[in-house]
């Protein structure tokens, strides 16, 4: 089971936001301003979309935002594009035991 | 921009051996300012972050704890890649594994490889 738990699914329509939450759930989880997002296609390796809780890598679209609230991040995707549609995972630093655990994964659909 | 490209067979018998490869381009191993990653991902334990190692002033490696027992990750200077070595492997090992890299500062993987799906079976 996994210390950061996802819903297994979100959707939305063209030009919607969504949110994506990301909770905590083992206090062994350490610092959590390490979170990080990954977007997920089919059959290709992750990408960086947002870490430390709310950054942006050069060249990740602003309608990509992140947030952390008490031991609940969360990942917006403001006007939603057909191309958003993908797995999005979050992360979180572990403590020196396991060091990075992932969630289960949340699947984007566009409608 | 770096590129991380792996290598490595994709069947494994069980108790054996699984050895991958990636090469880096746009960086080097010996970084002070880069960690070098290996995950996992298979259907029944998701994402799994296996272990990493990184230079600063020396070499240093961290495992998980759940392949602590079994996994060697390890640079190769003159070839600028690194490996992954898991024993003793089952079933369970079946996953597709990437390589990645992290910038050693927040536990981010900016760079990822193509992945390499490796099923263990006899």
């Amino acid at each position: 089971q996994s210390a950061l738990t996802q819903p297994p699914s979100a959707s939305g329509s063209p030009g919607q936001s969504v949110t994506i939450s990301c909770t905590r759930t083992n206090s062994d989880v350490g610092s959590y301003s390490y979170v990080s997002w990954y977007q997920q296609y089919p059959g290709k390796a992750p990408k960086l979309m947002i870490y430390a809780v709310s950054k942006r890598p050069s060249g990740v679209p602003d309608r990509f935002s992140g947030s952390k609230s008490g031991n609940t991040a969360s990942l917006t995707v403001a006007g939603l594009q057909a191309e958003d549609e993908a797995d999005y995972y979050c992360t979180s630093y572990a403590g020196s035991n396991n060091y990075v655990v992932f969630g289960g994964g949340t699947k984007l659909t566009v409608l | 921009q770096v590129q991380l490209q792996q290598s490595g067979p994709g069947l494994v018998k069980p108790s054996q051996t699984l050895s991958l490869a990636c090469a880096i381009s746009g960086d080097s191993v010996s970084s002070n300012s880069a960690a070098w990653n290996w995950i996992r991902q298979s259907p029944s334990r998701g994402l799994e972050w296996l272990g990493r190692t990184y230079y600063k002033s020396k070499w240093y490696t961290d495992y998980a704890v759940s392949v602590k027992s079994r996994i060697t990750i390890s640079p190769d200077t003159s070839k600028n890649q690194f490996f992954l070595q898991l024993n003793s492997v089952t079933p369970e090992d079946t996953a597709l594994y990437f390589c990645a890299r992290d910038d050693n500062t927040g536990w981010k993987f900016d760079s990822w490889g193509q992945g390499t799906l490796v099923t263990v079976s006899s």
